[in-house]
């Protein structure tokens, strides 16, 4: 079945650093969506990225999607300790409305 | 605003019991799922169902069933709870926003089990 990889597992960053997390697929995907999951929350919809090549921004994220739209990225610019938290992909096909989410990247930020 | 709630934040079982987990979404969304979160595993489906009535295993759906009887309740069973169970269990239901290709999901609070 669909798999889909995020890499780092884990990222500490000095507040005002960059970050960046990774997201790969088996698969060809229809689209990609990146959830955020405040420490002690709930996965919290960011995005939706279905384009080859696309690249969306909301403020300082900039996510993208891959041309084989097999992989995917979220960078954040110039961290900020509200910027705490694990960032999940989850990969969708046309199959239906099921997601496959990566392992998540939890990003610590040092003030 | 959406709004999916689950039964419970904390729970604890013995190893043995049968466990019911509640969702309650109020959007009248068809789509609901079912999930554990383990540290490094991510989100891994369990269950999911796009009616009342229907229901489909998702990539872990043994030692759980599920009940959907009305569309805004999804419950899940453990039938007899085993250590391995003890985990993160987050609920969700799904919506079609205006311009997206695939719906989105809408987690509730999450229900954190552990099995004794």
């Amino acid at each position: 079945g669909q798999q889909v990889m995020q890499i780092p597992q884990y990222q500490h960053v000095q507040e005002g650093e960059d970050f960046t997390t990774y997201c790969n697929s088996s698969t060809t995907l229809s689209n990609i969506q990146w959830y955020k999951q405040r420490p002690g929350g709930h996965p919290v919809f960011l995005i939706q990225l279905v384009k080859s090549g696309e690249v969306k921004k909301q403020k300082r994220l900039t996510f993208q999607f891959g041309e084989a739209k097999k992989n995917s990225s979220l960078h954040i610019t110039a961290t900020q300790t509200t910027d705490v938290g694990t960032y999940f992909c989850a990969g969708g096909n046309n199959a239906g409305n099921m997601l496959t989410f990566g392992g998540g990247t939890r990003l610590m930020v040092k003030p | 605003d959406v709004k999916v709630t689950q039964s419970s934040r904390y729970l604890v079982k013995r190893t043995g019991e049968k466990v019911f987990l509640e969702c309650v979404q109020d959007m009248d969304h068809e789509n609901m799922f079912w999930y554990r979160q383990d540290p490094g595993l991510g989100l891994r489906l369990i269950y999911f169902s796009y009616d009342v009535k229907m229901k489909e295993k998702g990539d872990i759906p043994e030692g759980y069933s599920v009940s959907r009887e009305k569309k805004e309740r999804f419950s899940l069973i453990l039938e007899s709870a085993s250590t391995n169970q003890t985990s993160m269990y987050l609920c969700a239901s799904s919506f079609l926003l205006s311009g997206e290709l695939q719906e989105t999901q809408y987690f509730g609070p999450g229900t954190r089990l552990l099995v004794l």
